[in-house]
Order: structure tokens, then C-alpha cells, then sequence
């Protein structure tokens, strides 16, 4: 069965620091891979996708995210963190049967 | 902004209450999904519909009951709800459903605030 497992539930960094958030996936086939944000008493707003046309995926906001398939990863990333880039960040991954499965997320935090 | 409307934003209702809650998209999606988060949870699937017919039920509670006019509107009728029931209702859309989804990517409403008391 595909799923996607998020390392750390919480993080917390300073504005202007290096953002990163983890997320590792188990597929047996080339899988389609989603970040999404959610905002405080918002629904879910999509960051970026992986399709498989590249490896460094580009998101809204500044973000990005690296598909390596020899670890099993997507991690997404963001050069300097802004307060607004406080939320919650959830991976997900879309299964053969067309149901997107999620982590269970991960809070990031921004110190001024 | 989301192109994925729901209405109403917060709702609250008695346990033997009959109510409902909208979802509508004008993007041309062929597959509406309906979604329950809980606080500080991923949201969890419940229904799938493609092409207006209902593809995937959850194991979902029977007093929930969903229902697709058209290609553009998907509701979610609720009755006899319990209080554990109170959490995030999310509707989405995607281009397709069928063949895996091919990738499509699933739009999200802002939601619909359920409380039951």
C-alpha cells in the first residue's frame, strides 16, 4: 500500500532560517507526491506536486521540494522562513486507487 | 484563493437536527470528494464521486449522506449526528478520478465548521 510518513510533528525555526520539513514515502511504483498548507481555520491550499517531469519541484511561496527516489524522499525545503509561513504542512501521496493519503503533518513555528 | 465554495462556514446543530452542508466547483472537475478532519489531524476520506455517481464510501456512517445534483454541486446531508461528529468538513475536486487519478491534483474547499451538541 502507498503512504507517506512525516518526520517530526513539530518544528520550529527563526525567521530567516533554513526551512526544512520531512517526508518519506512507500511506493512500489513511480508515485505522485503532494504538499499541502493549511492555514490556521482554513482548508487545505496546495504547495506543490510531483509528477515524475523533475525532481526539484517548485512551489507557491517560495517553496520547493526534492524527489529522491534512493531514500525515498520528498522533503520539502524553504530558504528563509517568514512569520506568515506558520502552519500546518501535510504530505501526501496519490494511491493507484485515486485516493490521496495523507501524513499526519507537521507544525511548523517561526520565531521572530 | 479556492475555486471549491462551501457553505455554510460554521454549523451547529442539535443531535436529532437535519441539515446540510454545500460544496460547488466551476472548474470542470468530474470527481468531488468530501473529507472529516479532527484538530490537529489529517483529513480522512469519506466519499468519492466520478461523473456524478458515488465511487468510494468509507465505511462511512449512514447518517451522513451524501448526494451529487450535478457535476458542479456535491452536498452532505447530516442527520442524527453525534458530538463526536463536531470536526472540519472539507470538499475537493479533481480533474478525474478514474485510471488512478492520473496524477490530478485534488482542490480543497476552506470547509464547513461542524459542531454538535
Amino acid at each position: 500500500a502507498q503512504s507517506v510518513t512525516q518526520l517530526g510533528s513539530h518544528v520550529s525555526v527563526s525567521e530567516g532560517a533554513l526551512v526544512l520539513l520531512r517526508c518519506n514515502y512507500s511506493s512500489s511504483v513511480p508515485p505522485y507526491l503532494f504538499w499541502y498548507v493549511q492555514y490556521p481555520n482554513q482548508g487545505l491550499q496546495l504547495l506543490l506536486k510531483y509528477t515524475s517531469a523533475a525532481t526539484l519541484v517548485k512551489g507557491i511561496n517560495g517553496f520547493e521540494a526534492e524527489f529522491k527516489k534512493s531514500e525515498t524522499s520528498f522533503h520539502l525545503t524553504k530558504p528563509s522562513a517568514h512569520m506568515s509561513d506558520a502552519a500546518e504542512y501535510f504530505c501526501a501521496v496519490l494511491t493507484n486507487a485515486g485516493k490521496s493519503t495523507f501524513g499526519d503533518g507537521t507544525t511548523l513555528t517561526v520565531k521572530p | 484563493d479556492t475555486e471549491v465554495t462551501q457553505t455554510p462556514k460554521h454549523l451547529v446543530m442539535g443531535m436529532t437536527n437535519k441539515k446540510s452542508l454545500k460544496c460547488e466547483q466551476h472548474m470542470g472537475h468530474r470527481a468531488m470528494y468530501w473529507y472529516k478532519q479532527k484538530a490537529k489531524k489529517p483529513p480522512e476520506l469519506m466519499f468519492v464521486y466520478s461523473y456524478e455517481k458515488l465511487s468510494i464510501n468509507e465505511s462511512v456512517p449512514s447518517r451522513f449522506s451524501p448526494e451529487c445534483p450535478n457535476s458542479s454541486l456535491l452536498n452532505l446531508h447530516l442527520h442524527a449526528l453525534q458530538p463526536e461528529d463536531s470536526a472540519l468538513y472539507l470538499c475537493a475536486s479533481s480533474q478525474d478520478f478514474s485510471n488512478g487519478g492520473n496524477g490530478n491534483t485534488i482542490y480543497f474547499g476552506e470547509g464547513s465548521w461542524l459542531t454538535v451538541v
